[in-house]
């Protein structure tokens, strides 16, 4: 049972253009992670999030965690075709096991 | 390598045969975590392990899934009578355990083994 929801569930976007990722849930998370993952190979993480609220930032990826720690966000100015890839939100419900409940993964085609 | 490992890296077998995958993590992390990923799905929790002690197992699907870690580091999941649905990349994966900075500490995933049953 997925408890994170993302959307768009595909996205397929000319290189420039900008782009947001949503990971929604009803469940409150101590921490939201953001992974990506590219055919045949395991998730690799770009950002974890644990303060309601809290925004970083990575080169063009900007990653946001809801003020209620539910639902997150990522935003990617000026796609690049490297951008290509499944976009997967993961949300841990307590530090001591860190077992991640993933989302549905958002995959995304950037065209040169 | 320094990474997560995995093998065999693909498996085919016939419904109804047992099928043994292994886990090699990065040397001296702590917790060892086997998820399930579908084609086009985002991965699901399956099992963990502390060292030896398997904590958590609520993700297994059914009892012909076992998984173990003798001696807290390589770790081998068993799936036996292998059934269609059990078609799926499983991804291993490791951490150092514990809290860093309020963050828990990052997973490290292998690239996965694709099973796939005939």
């Amino acid at each position: 049972t997925q408890l994170l929801e993302q959307s768009p569930q595909f996205l397929s976007i000319q290189e420039g253009e900008n782009l947001t990722v949503y990971c929604n849930s009803s469940s409150v998370f101590s921490s939201l992670q953001w992974y990506r993952q590219e055919p045949g190979e395991g998730p690799v993480l770009l950002v974890t999030v644990v303060t309601g609220g809290e925004v970083k930032k990575l080169k063009r990826l900007t990653f946001q965690f809801g003020d209620a720690r539910k639902d997150s966000s990522l935003h990617i100015t000026a796609a690049q075709p490297g951008d290509t890839g499944l976009y997967l939100c993961a949300g841990a419900k307590n530090f001591n096991t860190d077992k991640l409940i993933f989302g549905t993964g958002t995959r995304l085609q950037v065209f040169p | 390598g320094a990474g997560v490992s995995q093998s065999p890296r693909y498996k085919v077998a016939k419904r109804g045969q047992d099928v043994a995958l292994r886990c090699d993590p990065i040397s001296g992390h702590v917790s060892l975590f086997w998820y399930q990923q579908a084609l086009g799905q985002g991965p699901e929790f399956l099992t963990y392990f502390q060292n030896e002690a398997q904590l958590d197992k609520s993700g297994l699907p059914s009892d012909r899934f076992f998984a173990e870690r003798p001696e807290g580091s390589v770790s081998t999941l068993k799936i036996q009578r292998t059934q269609q649905e059990d078609s799926a990349v499983y991804l291993c994966a490791s951490s150092l355990g514990g809290r860093a900075g309020g963050e828990g500490q990052p997973q490290h995933f292998g690239d996965g083994t694709r099973l796939s049953i005939l």
